[in-house]
């Protein structure tokens, strides 16, 4: 069946510019999370989305950075002004529930952000 | 809070040999720890997971026993092959965050 699809695959921009990244999780799955991957860096954790509760916003690095679930399926990260620091692949996961023992998280490809 | 620490890559091997990546970790209460494995161009995908103090998880030849006296997840395998080639991710699930906290990756690399 089909997997985690984030677009784009890979994105170059300005600094300055703003970006959004796009993330179609599984079908069926109430939980999503986005991550953030720099180079020779483990997974950052970003922003984690359940079913129609308010998201956990305690991983975004400034207010720079955005995320909403519209319909509690497909979600848009979002960067304002974007920064040569934020250069990194952006990973997006789903899960049946809250990522824990029983609902192991499917990742998307990611998207690899370039800042110029 | 929450960390998860693994030895730095990259892990170079020929085929055949024994593989160890050490994983070690700082959590309260009971975590649930896992094995995620990124190959080439692929996504991360779930290797495998133990849930409790003394479970080993296994998949695809590869073992891992949670060691609670020691906080530890060692990844092994007895005899690698070029296809394990990867990026091998410890990670640790408890109630004190609803995300998985990742280590930063040990790159493995098989050679023939």
């Amino acid at each position: 069946g089909a997997g985690v699809s984030q677009s784009p695959s890979n994105k170059v921009t300005e600094k300055g510019k703003d970006v959004e990244l796009r993330c179609d999780p599984i079908s069926g799955h109430t939980a999503l999370y986005w991550y953030r991957q720099s180079l020779g860096q483990g997974l950052e954790f970003l922003i984690y989305f359940q079913g129609n509760s308010a998201p956990d916003k305690s991983g975004l690095p400034s207010d720079r950075f955005s995320a909403e679930r519209t319909g509690g399926s497909v979600s848009t990260l979002t960067i304002q002004r974007t920064q040569q620091e934020d250069s990194a692949v952006y990973l997006c996961a789903s899960s049946l529930g809250w990522g824990g023992n029983n609902s192991p998280l499917h990742f998307g490809n990611g998207t690899r952000l370039t800042v110029t | 809070g929450n960390s998860v620490t693994q030895m730095e890559g990259p892990v170079t091997l020929s085929e055949e040999a024994f593989l160890t990546i050490n994983c070690t970790y700082t959590a309260t209460g009971y975590p649930s720890l896992f094995w995620y494995v990124q190959y080439p161009g692929e996504g991360l995908q779930l290797l495998l997971k133990a849930t409790k103090a003394d479970d080993k998880g296994s998949n695809k030849g590869f073992e891992a026993t949670y060691r609670k006296e020691t906080t530890s997840f060692h990844l092994e395998k007895g005899s690698v092959q070029v296809s394990d080639s990867a990026v091998y991710f410890c990670a640790l699930y408890n109630n004190a965050g609803n995300m998985l906290t990742f280590g930063g990756g040990t790159r493995l690399m098989v050679k023939p």
